[in-house]
Formats: structure tokens, sequence, C-alpha cells
């Protein structure tokens, strides 16, 4: 069946980047998402990414994906204390299937 | 509205009691998904609509629990007699109309505690 797995937990220091892995196994998967999510708060969506494409770059944050080895990392550089929250990534599963599988999500957390 | 908007944001509920979560999605959006997250959990997927259709309600995780859409916009979730592991964040989305090349927006979430 789907499955996401992410490591739960990554620590980080003030102004380093912080890089956020994720594995699926979905290989039909035609879209990857990442969430965001603050301490009381809902899901917000950071960025997506196309199954055909291997990067995706906004502003502070890198998507990169290996289709190959179905692996899927979030880069954010010069993390800041307000980046502090958990992480999501998400695959759109099954083809056809209208949801979303989620991983455990990854509790990000900045040392100052 | 702007966003997806859920109501209400904290319920408090004894166990035995029904309850009702809404989501009111973003306006012209014609799908909507309920997800809940438990205390720990990732998120696990309960029920898709597309316009008021259900083609999919495969999370529900009893038949105590029941969702509606009425004029392919409001939807309300349904707990029948609560118990105490339906404490949980109760998520709801929206996407334009469905996952295929559309994002999907989520709400604030309903806090629902049964004691």
């Amino acid at each position: 069946g789907e499955d996401v797995e992410q490591s739960l937990f990554l620590s980080v220091r003030e102004g380093d980047s912080s890089v956020i892995n994720c594995t699926y196994t979905d290989s039909s998967s035609t879209y990857l998402y990442w969430y965001k999510q603050e301490p009381g708060a809902g899901l917000q969506l950071l960025t997506y990414i196309f199954s055909n494409m291997d990067m995706k770059q906004d502003q502070r944050l890198t998507v990169l994906l290996n289709k190959k080895d179905k692996h899927l990392s979030l880069r954010i550089a010069d993390t800041q204390t307000g980046d502090s929250a958990i992480y999501f990534c998400a695959e759109s599963g099954i083809q056809g299937a209208q949801k979303l599988v989620f991983g455990q999500g990854t509790r990000l957390t900045i040392n100052p | 509205g702007a966003g997806v908007s859920q109501s209400p944001s904290n319920k408090v509920t004894e166990k035995g009691k029904d309850v009702e979560l809404r989501c009111d999605p973003i306006s012209g959006h014609t799908a909507l998904y309920w997800y809940r997250q438990s205390l720990g959990q990732g998120l696990e997927f309960l029920i898709y609509f597309q316009g008021n259709s259900a083609p999919d309600k495969s999370g529900l995780p009893s038949d105590r629990f029941s969702a509606e859409r009425t004029g392919g916009s409001v939807s309300t979730l349904t707990i029948q007699r609560t118990q105490q592991e339906d404490s949980a964040v109760y998520l709801c989305a929206s996407s334009r109309t469905g996952l295929s090349g559309n994002t999907i927006y989520f709400g604030e979430g309903s806090w629902l505690t049964v004691v």
C-alpha cells in the first residue's frame, strides 16, 4: 500500500540550512507536497512538485525529487526561528485516487 | 471567504454524545476532504467529496462517522456516540477540482476532546 516515511525530529542552528527528507512508495504519484504546521494551527501548503521535475526553488525553499529512489527533500536556507514547526511530506497516492497520503511529520527545532 | 473555514474551533464533549463539525470550503472549490490528526499521529484521510457526492469514503473509521455536503459547498462531519479515541483534530480541506494539477488548502481544524 501507499506509505510515506519521514524522520520525526530535526534540530538545526539558526542561520544554517535545514534539510528534511521523505521517502514514499507509490511510484505513480503525480504530485508531491510539503506542508508546514505551526503549534495550534492548521496545515499551510509550502510548495509542491510535479513528478516529472527534479527540482523546484522558491525563495529560501528548495525541493529535490529523486523519482528513481522515491526520495523527496525540502531544504530551508538560512533557517530562522519562525521556521520552527512540523513539516509534512505528502504524495497524491494511487493515480486517480483523490486523497493525499501524509508522512508522520518532522518536527524542526531551531537552536539559537 | 478567503480560506477554508471550520467550526467549532474547539469542542469538548462527553462520551456518548453526538457532535457535528462544519466546514466551509474556498468559494468555487468543488473538491472537499476531511482528515483526522490524532495526538502524535500523522494525518488520516476520512472522506472525499466531489460536488455533493462522496466517491471515496474509505477512511471513515466506523459507522458512527458520517459526512454530508449540500449545495456543493458546506460540509458537515457527524460523529455519533463519541468515544475517547475520537479525540483529535479534524481538518477540512478543499481544492478547485481535485488533486490532479490542483493544490489542496486546509482549514485551521476543529479540536475535539471527548471526556
